[in-house]
């Protein structure tokens, strides 16, 4: 079953403003990663925070992981063109097998 | 000097044919999956294989058969296509079982049944 439920799916913003996706998830976790996919691309991994974080910074990014309420977001501050592409959240749960779930991903546009 | 590669990158087929889609990683990695992509981008994992041995079996129709000729590459073969087997097929690769499980994706294979 679908684990991960990403809010907005779809986003559009101008150039230099900030983004914010969020994620939502059912079960426990070891830890939540964010993936990018560009168009007609793999997934590229962009941060991973694990389950006793609340918050990781990277760059531009910043994520944030509240597991009393199973959800976390990405933040992606002073968008450029670039940033342009699907977001999507990733939970690694207690699976023996480490599996990842992927939610539905944000499609985020950015504007010149 | 791609990290995880895939091929084709395209294909086109008709119903009831049989296919296959190979994958190579040459990270090193021991542990390698296959996800299908839907036309929603709904990305939904298939198999895995650590060292050659399957240790993720999704539902998937018995049609599907991963090959794993040694770790550094995973193979899919699907026989007798389907229409709803057109969808975006991509491979993937992390270091190991107990390790970070940071992925890293093929290019995809675009796959459509007709």
């Amino acid at each position: 079953s679908q684990q991960g439920e990403e809010d907005p799916q779809a986003l559009s913003i101008q150039e230099g403003e900030n983004a914010t996706m969020n994620c939502s998830y059912k079960t426990s976790i070891n830890n939540l990663q964010w993936y990018r996919q560009n168009s007609g691309r793999g997934l590229v991994h962009l941060i991973l925070i694990r389950s006793n974080e609340r918050e990781k910074h990277s760059g531009r990014l910043r994520v944030t992981l509240d597991t009393s309420k199973k959800s976390s977001s990405l933040l992606i501050t002073a968008s450029r063109a670039a940033d342009t592409a699907s977001y999507f959240c990733a939970t690694d749960g207690l699976y023996r097998s480490q599996k990842l779930v992927f939610g539905q991903g944000t499609r985020l546009t950015i504007n010149p | 000097d791609t990290a995880v590669s895939q091929t084709p990158k395209y294909l086109v087929t008709q119903m009831g044919n049989d296919k296959s889609i190979k994958c190579e990683q040459n990270l090193g990695h021991d542990t390698m999956y296959w996800y299908k992509q839907d036309s929603k981008k709904f990305l939904k994992i298939m198999f895995s294989y650590n060292n050659k041995e399957l240790i993720i079996n999704e539902t998937v129709p018995n049609r599907f058969s991963p090959k794993s000729p040694d770790k550094a590459h995973l193979n899919l073969h699907i026989n007798s296509l389907e229409l709803g087997d057109s969808a975006v097929y991509f491979c993937a690769s992390k270091e190991g079982m107990g390790k970070r499980n940071e992925q890293f994706f093929g290019p995809g294979t675009r796959l459509t049944v007709l």
